[in-house]
C-alpha cells in the first residue's frame, strides 16, 4: 500500500494549458514537499508546507497544503515546456512520527508540448 | 558551494562484490539520507542519520550499512551486492526538519 498516492501518474499537454497534480493520503503529515525531477538528475525541492489550509505560488506554480495534513495540490499556470518533468510529493512526520524521515509518492510524469 | 557529491556516478559489480557509495556535503547539515529510487516504487528511504554518530533504518534497509563518523560524509556500503540492488541511489541532506532535502545527482548501479 502506497501511503502516499499521486494522481495522475503521466500527464501531456500543450503548451499554455493549466493541470493539476495531487497527492493524497490516509495519514496526517507535519509537512508536504514537493520535488521536481529532470532525467539522469536528483529531485529538485520546489516548496514545503507545513500549516494546514496553506497555499504557497512560485511564479506559476501554486501549491496548497488540505486543511486536514493529508493532501496537496500543485497547480501549474500556463505550463511551458521548461516544466516537463518528474513531480514528487514528499511527507514527514507522518502521524506524529519522525519528521527526519520523507515517505515519496511515486510520481507525475509531466510533459507539456511546444 | 557543492551541495552534495555523491561518487562514483556509474557502477557495475558483480553479484557478491562489495562497495561504498559515497556522499559528502558541505553546507554543514545535520541530517543525511539515502534513498534508492525504482521504475514504479519511487523513492525509497534506505537508512538516515539525525547526527554525526547517529544512523537508523528505513524501508528498506537490509543488504546496507552505513555510519556517521562526521558531519560531512555519510556512506552508503553493499556487503554482498545481489541483482536486486540495481538501482539509482540517491543521497540528500538537509538542515532541519520541515525545510527541504537537497539532494545528489545520484549512483546509477547495476549489479549482474
Amino acid at each position: 500500500t502506497q501511503l502516499l498516492e499521486q494522481s495522475p501518474q503521466f500527464l501531456s499537454i500543450q503548451e499554455g494549458e493549466n493541470l493539476t497534480v495531487y497527492c493524497n493520503s490516509s495519514s496526517v503529515f507535519s509537512s508536504l514537499q514537493w520535488y521536481r525531477q529532470e532525467p539522469g538528475e536528483g529531485p529538485v525541492l520546489l516548496v514545503t508546507v507545513v500549516t494546514g489550509g496553506e497555499v504557497k505560488k512560485l511564479k506559476r506554480l501554486t501549491f496548497q497544503f488540505g486543511d486536514a495534513r493529508k493532501d496537496s495540490s500543485l497547480h501549474i499556470t500556463a505550463a511551458q515546456p521548461g516544466d516537463t518533468g518528474l513531480y514528487l510529493c514528499a511527507g514527514a512526520g507522518e502521524s506524529g512520527g519522525s519528521n527526519y524521515k520523507l515517505t515519496f509518492g511515486k510520481g507525475t510524469l509531466l510533459t507539456v508540448n511546444p | 558551494n557543492a551541495g552534495v557529491t555523491q561518487t562514483p556516478k556509474f557502477q557495475v559489480l558483480k553479484t557478491g562484490q562489495s562497495m561504498t557509495l559515497q556522499c559528502a556535503q558541505d553546507m554543514n547539515h545535520e541530517y543525511m539520507s539515502w534513498y534508492r529510487q525504482d521504475p514504479g516504487m519511487g523513492l525509497r528511504l534506505i537508512h538516515y542519520s539525525v547526527g554525526a554518530g547517529i544512523t537508523d533504518q528505513g524501508e528498506v534497509p537490509n543488504g546496507y550499512n552505513v555510519s556517521r563518523s562526521t558531519t560531512e560524509d555519510f556512506p552508503l556500503r553493499l556487503l554482498s551486492a545481489a541483482p536486486s540492488q540495481t538501482s539509482v541511489y540517491f543521497c540528500a541532506s538537509s538542515k532541519g526538519t520541515g525545510v527541504g532535502y537537497t539532494f545528489g545527482s545520484g549512483t546509477r548501479l547495476t549489479v549482474v
